[in-house]
């Protein structure tokens, strides 16, 4: 299987910031990678697909890039409502698997 | 509008069996690839397994955790995927989502997620 590691795992941030979340794949998996938001109690929603593809609708202060085994998700400037967990998944293979979540808080 | 809608979760006793449903709408179910996903209270996201499309038959894909115990299936009128789970075990206790595969050119993501069903495994 391939593992999905995310870092931080958390992290505190001010409306305004720049932030850089980063996913990193057990193996190779070119640019089969996705990043989802997930607010409390809500399910998850797409941002990026193919790691820097943007899903129809979502804004373009999210940004994502990287390929073979290390990709990172960008927010260019933290609003209010972005406060959420983000989650990197790997669709190269199965079992598909996500990253463990990097969960953004308010400073 | 695309929508997928779940439910069929509850309370389950260790053992036992349930079956979950999601309605789908606004766009040609048999078209798509539709994945579920699951989320234990706390924990991050586990995907499930996979029903393929029409043209490759409906075949499925399963995580090692649930192969055997579960099974992905989808109804003749095509409105519908359901995912039967027996064999329940207290670690299965999570919100299930199903979820649309994109079927624009190579992607494969997942691309809309229906809002969840609990589904709870205690004595």
């Amino acid at each position: 299987d391939i593992q999905m590691t995310q870092s931080p795992s958390s992290l505190s941030a001010s409306v305004g910031d720049r932030v850089t979340i980063t996913c990193r794949a057990s193996q190779g998996i070119s640019n089969y990678l996705a990043w989802f938001q997930q607010k409390p109690g809500k399910a998850p929603k797409s941002l990026i697909y193919a790691a820097s593809s943007l899903q129809s609708g979502v804004p373009s202060k999210f940004s994502g890039s990287g390929s073979g085994t290390d990709f990172t998700l960008t927010i260019s400037s933290l609003q209010p409502e972005d406060f959420a967990t983000y989650y990197c998944q790997q669709y190269k293979s199965y079992p598909l698997t996500f990253g463990g979540g990097t969960k953004v808080e308010i400073k | 509008e695309v929508q997928l809608v779940e439910s069929g979760g509850g309370l389950v006793q260790p053992g036992g069996s349930l079956r979950l449903s999601c309605a789908v709408s606004g766009f040609t179910f048999s078209d798509h690839y539709m994945d579920w996903v699951r989320q234990a209270p706390g924990k991050g996201l586990e995907w499930v397994g996979r029903s393929r499309n029409k043209a490759n038959t409906y075949t499925t894909e399963y995580a090692a955790s649930v192969k055997g115990r579960f099974a992905i299936s989808r109804d003749g009128s095509e409105t519908s995927l359901y995912l039967q789970m027996n064999g329940l075990k207290t670690d299965d206790t999570a919100v299930y989502y199903c979820a649309r595969v994109s079927n624009w050119g190579n992607r494969y993501d997942l691309d809309v997620w229906g809002q969840g069903t609990t589904v709870t495994v205690s004595s």
